[in-house]
């Protein structure tokens, strides 16, 4: 079974600095995917950023840009240029390449962006 | 509408009662998933359909959680003699297809807030 584990229960940063949340997870697969989802009060759960885990190349998507490590198994986040508007839950998650399609969430990190 | 819609928002019971949970996918999204948000918890998977079957419901913690989805679109979730600890956020989300291709991104809902007393 696959496990995604984020060590960071909260953080925060000024706005326009740059934060790294940290995901690692577990699995016996090559084939798969990592997302990040971020979880603001409203509890829509938002896509931030998608990797799959054939592409080397890291993936990046305006401010949010990640550094995944497959070998180490590690999946960052990192936000630059924070904004107020990032104030949310982030989450890290997991999905197989085959099979059930479910998704493998972390427990989360509560970012706050001080002004 | 545009994106997944769940009813009621919030919902509060007794405990032993029975409750039911509906979820609205994006029109044209064959697969759907549930998924339980425990407080200060991620979400954890409970069942996905495939069309009108659940594909998969490993994720299901006992025989009092049931879900539906009749017609390949909307589902409920039923949830019978209802405990303290089924207190949660339910999520719903939806997929246009469920492979491994693109169009595989899941699209949330903003949940259920369900309260047991």
């Amino acid at each position: 079974a696959q496990t995604v584990t984020q060590s960071q229960p909260e953080m925060s940063v000024q706005e326009a600095e740059t934060v790294t949340l940290s995901c690692t997870y577990d699995t016996s697969e090559n084939n798969y995917y990592l997302f990040w989802y971020k979880q603001p009060p409203s509890r829509q759960m938002i896509l931030v950023i998608r990797q799959e885990a054939y592409k080397q190349q890291n993936a990046t998507e305006n401010r949010f840009s990640v550094n995944f490590q497959k070998a180490a198994k590690s999946f960052s986040l990192k936000i630059s240029d924070s904004q107020l508007g990032d104030t949310a839950m982030y989450f890290c998650a997991h999905r197989s390449g085959a099979g059930s399609y479910q998704l493998t969430f972390g427990k989360g990190t509560k970012l706050s962006v001080i002004p | 509408g545009a994106g997944v819609s769940q009813t009621p928002s919030n919902k509060v019971t007794e405990k032993g009662k029975y409750v039911e949970l509906r979820c609205d996918p994006i029109s044209g999204h064959t697969a759907l998933y549930w998924y339980r948000q425990s407080l200060g918890q991620g979400p954890e998977f409970l069942i996905y359909f495939q069309g009108t079957g659940a594909a998969d419901d490993s994720g299901l913690p006992n025989d009092r959680f049931f879900a539906v989805r009749p017609e390949g679109s909307v589902s409920t979730l039923k949830i019978q003699r209802t405990e303290r600890g089924d207190s949660a956020v339910y999520l719903c989300a939806s997929s246009l297809v469920a492979g491994s291709s693109g169009g595989n991104e899941q699209f949330f809902g903003p949940g259920t807030r369900l309260t047991v007393l």
